[in-house]
């Protein structure tokens, strides 16, 4: 199972909007809705901020949003913060009963 | 509070054994499937294993099939990752997740970790 495609880098100024991409195949982002993003800080825990592609667990902004078009899922980050630097991973459910993960995308605050 | 708390990390030579702990607690443990990940150094999360609430279902990433065995203990509410045949590439940062959906709810066992430990190293060096 081959990890999910994502942007190495992307970047941004306070208060602007990115979003990162997550390309996967039609047995894993297109095949269900089982789709998750995770913030990971430096030398920290991942921590789950989006699942079933769009909702946001309890405590996690409003600033982060998901959604999926076909084999992609994406994440944007609306009102981008200082404390939003870090590694962002998606995640999917796949046919052959497995997770995979991203590839992982670095966020930087310019 | 959920906490989990992994043990069992180490240095080991490689085609040698090693096994993981996950001590779990704030939360009806038998209720959750729970997955190991994993973070080698400086790279990205590899997804390795989950297994249901009541203990079946057990299911591995190609990479570690047929070398690792998960299993849990719900009475003492502890989850372990048995690790055989190491190679140098295993070597990582184990983290124990917790789903965020329980067993009956008719999400797969292995989607949206919730929380997670905060992971025991594992070096497979000669």
């Amino acid at each position: 199972q081959s990890a999910l495609t994502q942007p190495a880098s992307v970047s941004g100024s306070p208060g602007q909007s990115i979003t990162i991409s997550c390309t996967g195949t039609s047995s894993d982002v297109g095949a269900y809705n089982y789709v998750s993003w995770y913030q990971q800080h430096p030398g920290k825990v991942p921590k789950l901020v989006i699942y079933d592609v769009n909702n946001r667990p309890s405590g996690v902004s409003h600033r982060f949003s998901g959604s999926k078009s076909g084999n992609t899922a994406s994440l944007t980050i609306s009102g981008l913060q200082a404390e939003d630097e870090a590694d962002y991973y998606c995640s999917s459910y796949t046919t052959s009963n497995t997770l995979v993960f991203g590839t992982g995308t670095k966020v930087t605050v310019l | 509070e959920v906490q989990l708390l992994e043990s069992g990390g180490g240095l080991v030579q490689p085609g040698g054994s090693l096994r993981l702990s996950c001590a779990a607690s704030g939360f009806t443990f038998s209720n959750y499937a729970m997955n190991w990940v994993r973070q080698a150094p400086g790279k990205g999360l590899e997804w390795v294993s989950s297994i249901s609430g009541s203990g079946g279902s057990p299911y591995y990433a190609d990479s570690v099939k047929g070398r690792f065995t998960i299993s849990r203990d719900n009475s003492k509410t502890m989850l372990w990752l048995q690790m055989n045949s190491l190679r140098a590439d295993d070597t990582a940062v184990y983290f124990c997740a917790k789903v965020r959906y329980f067993d009956s709810s008719g999400y797969p066992s292995l989607v949206h970790l919730q929380d997670w430990g905060q992971g025991t190293l594992v070096t497979v060096s000669s």
